[in-house]
């Protein structure tokens, strides 16, 4: 069975100071892995994907990094806005090529 | 604009009485999928369709039919709702091959 566990469940960030979340999965073949983000309410928003081990993708404040067993959301000098739940996702292979398993995601909390 | 839009926003209803949950998306998107978010549960799949007439089930199909018989289109039925299915619903679609899933705005279901 896919799973995806997100750490930690929540944090608490000074405006700039700098820190990652994690998302550690077990998947029979890797499709690919999502990240997203989602604010009270809304639909989650989609960030980035990631196919294999060694890719890195950058957006604004955020960098992703995927090995073979997590993936890391790198966050630099973040804002109050990027304040959200950050989600994990799995893209698995094979006859479940549809199925998406997420993370119970992290909640992210900014101070200025 | 490309969105996926979901019908109704709120939907506050009683146990037993038959309801559908419309999603369409304009993006011709092949696949889409229905999934339901709970505090503590996260993003739980129900059903995931990749094309017309082709659905299968998600992590937590019991209680909830689908029909894909258009391409932009995914209602979501519930047949005889209880109070267990009282959640924050949302429909995605994505295209074939790998890639992120493009989430709806949300529907909130209240079943008394």
């Amino acid at each position: 069975e896919d799973q995806v566990t997100q750490s930690p469940e929540a944090l608490r960030l000074q405006e700039g100071e700098s820190s990652s979340l994690n998302c550690s999965y077990t998947v029979s073949g890797l499709r690919g892995l999502f990240w997203y983000r989602q604010d009270p309410g809304k639909g989650p928003e989609f960030l980035f994907t990631l196919y294999s081990a060694g890719e890195e993708k950058e957006k604004e404040r955020l960098k992703a990094t995927l090995t073979k067993k997590e993936s890391f959301l790198h966050i630099t000098a973040p804002k109050p806005e990027d304040s959200a739940t950050y989600l994990c996702a799995v893209l698995a292979g094979g006859t479940s090529y549809g199925k998406l398993t997420f993370g119970q995601g992290t909640i992210l909390t900014v101070h200025p | 604009e490309a969105q996926v839009t979901q019908n109704p926003r709120y939907l506050i209803t009683v146990t037993g009485k038959k309801l559908t949950v419309t999603c369409s998306q304009n993006m011709n998107h092949e696949y889409m999928s229905w999934y339901r978010q709970d505090p503590g549960l996260g993003l739980r799949q129900i059903y995931y369709s990749m094309n017309v007439e082709v659905t299968d089930k998600g992590d937590v199909p019991e209680g909830y039919k689908v029909s894909r018989k258009e391409k932009r289109n995914f209602p979501l039925i519930l047949e005889s709702p209880s109070p267990n299915q009282t959640s924050l619903y949302f429909c995605a679609s994505r295209f074939q091959g790998v890639g992120g899933y493009t989430f709806g705005s949300g529907t909130r279901l209240t079943v008394v």
